[in-house]
């Protein structure tokens, strides 16, 4: 079955510092892919989504890059807030032409917490 | 304002007291879908739902039950809730058309003590 796995947190960071957090994923054909934010006390957010291979999703300043060939979909920003802890999810939806059973079924990776000190 | 409206944001209650957690969308949506969330596993999907009268389990549907009789409805319902059921839940919605759209509730943090 379709699966998601991101690196493992928590992340803690001071302002400005770059910030990777790497998502793999296992999936058939090509699945579409996304990052959702979760703030604290509140539900899930679309941060950015990339659906075919070599696509770049971006949105307030995180980008990610769709990698066919190392089945990974790595969030970047160059320089964060503080405004940017958050509980960061990866997620893909699968092929609608793989077939299987995951028809609509949004898969997380296990969510990463980012803490920016000021 | 297009949302999905959970209730309650927050429940404790006692092992086998039977509950109902109610989403409701404003959209029109087709397809209704609950996941819970616990640290380290992200989120799973209990049940989904692709239109009124259609359901269908999920990776972790045990000890839960849906219902779909209206398309604006997705109740959760526990009948005999049990501490590890411990979670927070979310609803989420999307049209079956234009696949990426979806939309999350806020969030229910249930304490089964």
């Amino acid at each position: 079955g379709n699966s998601v796995t991101q690196m493992e947190g928590p992340v803690t960071l001071s302002e400005e510092a770059f910030l990777t957090i790497n998502c793999t994923y296992t999936a058939t054909g090509y699945p579409s892919l996304f990052w959702y934010v979760q703030y604290p006390g509140e539900g899930l957010q679309l941060l950015l989504k990339a659906t075919k291979a070599d696509d770049k999703g971006s949105n307030k300043g995180f980008e990610a890059t769709y990698r066919k060939e190392t089945t990974s979909f790595h969030l970047e920003k160059g320089s964060v807030q503080v405004s940017d802890s958050a509980v960061y999810f990866c997620a893909l939806y699968p092929d609608s032409n793989a077939g299987g059973t995951s028809y609509g079924k949004l898969t997380f990776g296990q969510g990463t917490i980012l803490t920016v000190h000021p | 304002e297009a949302q999905v409206t959970q209730n309650p944001r927050y429940l404790i209650t006692v092992t086998g007291k039977k509950l109902t957690v109610t989403c409701s969308q404003n959209m029109n949506h087709e397809y209704m879908s609950w996941y819970r969330q616990d640290p380290g596993l992200g989120l799973r999907q209990i049940y989904y739902s692709m239109n009124v009268e259609v359901t269908d389990k999920g990776d972790v549907p045990e000890g839960y039950k849906v219902s779909r009789k209206e398309k604006r409805n997705f109740p959760l319902i526990l009948e005999s809730p049990s501490p590890n059921q411990t979670s927070l839940y979310f609803c989420a919605s999307r049209a079956l058309t234009g696949v990426y759209g979806y939309t999350f509730g806020s969030g229910t943090r249930l304490t089964v003590v």
